[in-house]
């Protein structure tokens, strides 16, 4: 399992579009990179996943450059309720996930 | 669908006492996990299981933590004796099988406390 390393906070405030970047130096061929969103006293909730380029859905984009070595996750115009934790996870669809300490973000009015 | 089910939501205990706390999963879901988490450790993969066998146990700390799944429905983790250094939040996942997935839904979480 690729390990990854992002930073542990960041801080914005609302409005702003964020951006939190991931490295996974040795991601393998078949490996995925996955972003979960942790509210407090809630569980992990899935947000995006990509292979390679470029994903976009409704609540944010995944950037991943052509050698996959790294990713970032662009959270647009954020809100105060955009304040959590956010995992980024690498492996194959297979694998089991190995969550590490996340990036935790806080949204200031 | 009402998502992944846990209970109790809370729990108090003491130590030594026998813990047992339910999951029930989304209907047609293949995989189901059990998660703790705490400050010091974040989030740790305990256990999880695929048509209700467990595949990989590896992080089950130790022998006094136990997990079952009966049937497709329910799953059970068992902490027996239980110790103060237990207390954490145990999140139950679960997720369905395909190759273009590996979502993972989470309940709301177990919050027990050993004292």
């Amino acid at each position: 399992l690729a390990k990854t390393t992002q930073p542990i906070s960041m801080d914005s405030y609302e409005g702003q579009e964020v951006n939190i970047t991931c490295s996974h130096n040795n991601i393998a061929t078949n490996d995925y990179i996955t972003w979960y969103q942790q509210f407090p006293s809630q569980g992990p909730r899935f947000i995006i996943q990509g292979y390679k380029t470029k994903v976009t859905n409704e609540v944010a984009s995944l950037f991943i450059p052509a050698d996959r070595k790294s990713s970032t996750l662009s959270l647009p115009r954020v809100s105060l309720s955009d304040t959590a934790v956010y995992y980024c996870l690498v492996g194959r669809v297979t694998d089991k996930l190995i969550f590490g300490t996340g990036t935790r973000l806080q949204v200031f009015p | 669908d009402a998502g992944v089910i846990q209970s109790p939501r809370h729990e108090v205990t003491e130590m030594g006492q026998e813990v047992t706390l339910r999951c029930k999963p989304i209907s047609g879901h293949d995989y189901l996990f059990w998660y703790r988490q705490t400050m010091m450790r974040g989030l740790e993969l305990l256990i999880y299981f695929n048509n209700n066998v467990p595949i990989d146990d590896s992080g089950m700390p130790e022998d006094r933590f136990s997990a079952k799944m009966p049937n497709a429905s329910f799953s059970t983790l068992k902490i027996q004796p239980s110790e103060p250094r237990d207390s954490a939040v145990y999140f139950c996942a679960s997720r369905p099988s395909g190759p273009s997935t590996d979502t993972q839904y989470f309940g709301p979480g177990t919050r027990l406390t050993v004292l």
